[in-house]
């Protein structure tokens, strides 16, 4: 069975370029959750998808991030512009059962902005 | 508001010597706890979690793990430390109620010395 898929792995922009990350869930998972582990910090969450719906999506720092789940299969998040302070680990999870209970993690995608 | 603090940001255990890693939380309630490991390239892999019954719980690659309500801790251990060990752990709590979403804290970074 495949594990939780992000693409790219790694990926290096210029502050006020576009970013777009991809993560593909596990079949079958409706839920679909985003984290960023910014340089030293604790791996924080962005937010939550139950299927195509956004359940929660308190942890977005701001309005250039954008997520999106069409069809309720794989996410993509986007920054635009991104900005210095983006820089980091962003990963994706998902869960049959909802709440984050037995989430499987990828493998993360670092974003550096430069 | 929840948190989880990993007091020890960086640990070094001889290969064979015993560990055992920190992480007490704040909740005012048992909260759903949880340990990760993220191995270098790797994404973030659930080594063990504590629901409820027992409070020792034995995880994947010889982790074991120890409920303290009156200490509000959730400490990790392991009897004899492996070279391939050598990782980056993360304890995470989920409220057992509602929406949960998983709170971590910042992180243990285990070296393995020969």
């Amino acid at each position: 069975e495949a594990g939780v898929t992000q693409f790219p792995s790694h990926s290096v922009i210029e502050k006020g370029q576009t970013v777009t990350l991809r993560c593909d869930p596990i079949s079958g998972h409706d839920n679909l959750y985003w984290y960023r582990r910014v340089m030293g910090k604790e791996i924080k969450f962005l937010l939550h998808f139950v299927k195509e719906s956004k359940q929660d999506e308190s942890g977005m720092p701001n309005n250039r991030f954008l997520a999106e789940r069409t069809g309720g299969t794989y996410s993509t998040l986007k920054v635009q512009p991104a900005e210095l302070e983006d820089s980091g680990v962003y990963f994706c999870a998902s869960s049959i059962i909802q709440g984050g209970l037995e989430a499987f993690f990828g493998q993360g995608t670092r974003l550096t902005v430069v | 508001a929840q948190s989880v603090t990993q007091p020890d940001i960086h640990i070094t255990v001889s290969e064979g010597a015993s560990l055992e890693l920190r992480c007490n939380y704040s909740y005012g309630a048992t909260p759903y706890l949880f340990w990760y490991v993220q191995s270098p390239g790797q994404g973030l892999q659930l080594l063990l979690k504590y629901f409820s019954g027992d409070t020792l719980v034995q995880g994947i690659k010889g982790f074991e793990a120890e409920f303290k309500r009156s200490q509000s801790s959730f400490n990790l251990r392991k009897p004899s430390v492996h070279w391939s060990d050598a990782a980056e752990y993360f304890c995470a709590v989920v409220k057992n109620t509602g929406f949960q979403k998983l709170v971590f804290g910042t992180g243990t970074r285990l070296l393995v010395s020969p």
